[in-house]
């Protein structure tokens, strides 16, 4: 039994801010909260992972309220390479992937 | 080579036939897994090796045989599979099994079960 809940599917533009929320409202204490990009044929690749709060490195953003149930996936200013699968996983010792949000980026 | 690769990237068999999968990673790591994804289903977690030995297996048929001789190889041996058997297996390497490591994956190996 999965985890966390994602929306699909999502369409974009070139340009503007993505934002994917994940929900996971049966996070552990343990839990961190990370997100993959897959593209096809290809193995999932690591974005970003937090604990709570906000985390930001080069490629994303990740907002975790305080009650940490859900989480959000910032990617800023996306383009056509961006379209891909995306996944939140809650970690514990458990690995448990969720079906990820289809993103589409449209010209 | 960088990162984690697989060998090899495609592979047919047929269901009487014995192969194996490759994995090999150059980050360092001390836990390895292999991991299913058929066809718009979820990554499925088939085992776990940390520093060698195997910490989870989640209920996979015997006919996938893992085996990790050291903390830079892992392979997944293969025998009379089934179509259904089908898909891309992934695998994937991380510092340690704690929470806080993030997973690195490899670009998988393609099975078809004629």
């Amino acid at each position: 039994l999965a985890k966390t809940t994602q929306p699909i599917s999502m369409d974009s533009y070139e340009g503007q801010e993505v934002n994917i929320t994940c929900s996971h409202n049966n996070i552990a204490t343990n839990d961190y909260i990370t997100w993959y990009q897959q593209f096809p044929s290809q193995g999932p690749r690591f974005i970003i992972q937090g604990y709570k709060t906000k985390v930001t490195n080069e490629v994303a953003s990740l907002f975790i309220p305080a009650d940490r149930k859900s989480s959000t996936l910032s990617l800023p200013r996306v383009s056509l390479s961006d379209t891909a699968v995306y996944y939140c996983l809650v970690k514990n010792y458990q690995l448990i992937w969720g079906a990820g949000t289809k993103l589409i980026i449209k010209p | 080579e960088t990162g984690v690769t697989q060998t090899p990237r495609h592979l047919v068999m047929g269901m009487t036939n014995k192969k194996s999968l490759k994995c090999e990673q150059h980050l360092g790591h001390n836990a390895m897994y292999w991991y299913k994804q058929s066809a718009k289903k979820p990554l499925e977690l088939m085992f776990v090796y940390s520093l060698e030995e195997r910490v989870e297996n989640n209920s996979v048929p015997s006919r996938f045989s893992p085996e990790c001789p050291n903390s830079s190889h892992l392979f997944l041996h293969l025998h009379t599979l089934q179509p259904e058997d089908s898909a891309l297996y992934l695998c994937a390497s991380s510092q340690g099994l704690a929470e806080r490591y993030e997973q690195y994956f490899g670009p998988g190996t393609r099975l078809t079960v004629t």
